[in-house]
């Protein structure tokens, strides 16, 4: 059964730093990896999809890597700002031959301080 | 263009009763799935149909049931309510089942059961 994992499960740093959070997964048999961001009572935004060939994607000032065969993910975020402040998801799409349902971890609430 | 739409988007239920949540996927998005997220935790797969079949169900009790229209709505039915099915429901859509492809999140119906 895959298991998702996301350490630490909350953060507050101060504006400007840069920034870790990371995702575990303990089954390598994944299509792809998804990290979301959820405001507080809102639904989840797609921030970025790795595919299981890929090995990193960034999108502005945020970049996440994808070590598919240790069963790992990070995401970093440079120059982080108050408006970061969110709880950033990590989910694994495991390979499957019916349907596409996502595995997800608990998640890491940041809080980032001006 | 619109996003993942979802109604309502807060509903309060009496313990025993029934509730119907509804979702509208992306225009030509052709999988839909639901998610349950208990407060604190992440997302829990409930359903996922493709072209109007079931293609995946996750581990939720009977009272839990779905169905996919012409159109490529959906709609999540509960029955018997639980105070414990109190969460925020949410509906997420894909293009296909194809494995490069992404999900996206409608912001939720909130279930409150007393």
């Amino acid at each position: 059964k895959q298991e998702v994992t996301q350490i630490p499960a909350a953060l507050s740093v101060p504006e400007g730093e840069n920034l870790v959070l990371n995702c575990s997964f303990t089954d390598s048999a994944i299509y792809n990896l998804q990290w979301f961001r959820q405001d507080p009572g809102k639904g989840l935004t797609s921030l970025l999809l790795i595919q299981s060939s890929q090995r990193e994607q960034t999108s502005g000032r945020l970049n996440a890597s994808l070590d598919k065969s240790s069963g790992r993910s990070t995401l970093y975020i440079a120059a982080s700002q108050p408006g970061d402040s969110a709880t950033y998801l990590c989910a694994v799409r495991p390979v499957e031959t019916s349907g596409s349902r996502l595995t997800f971890g608990e998640g890491t609430q940041l809080t980032v301080n001006p | 263009d619109a996003g993942v739409t979802q109604s309502p988007t807060h509903l309060i239920k009496t313990r025993g009763q029934h509730v119907t949540l509804r979702c509208s996927p992306i225009s030509g998005h052709k999988s839909v799935s639901w998610y349950q997220q208990v407060l604190g935790q992440g997302p829990q797969f409930i359903f996922q149909y493709y072209e109007k079949e079931e293609r995946g169900r996750g581990n939720f009790p009977d009272r839990f049931s779905a169905r996919q229209f012409p159109n490529y709505s959906s709609e999540l039915n509960v029955n018997a309510l639980l105070l414990g099915d109190s969460a925020l429901y949410l509906c997420a859509s894909r293009l296909s089942l194809g494995s490069n492809t992404e999900a996206f999140f409608g912001q939720g119906t909130r279930l409150t059961v007393v």
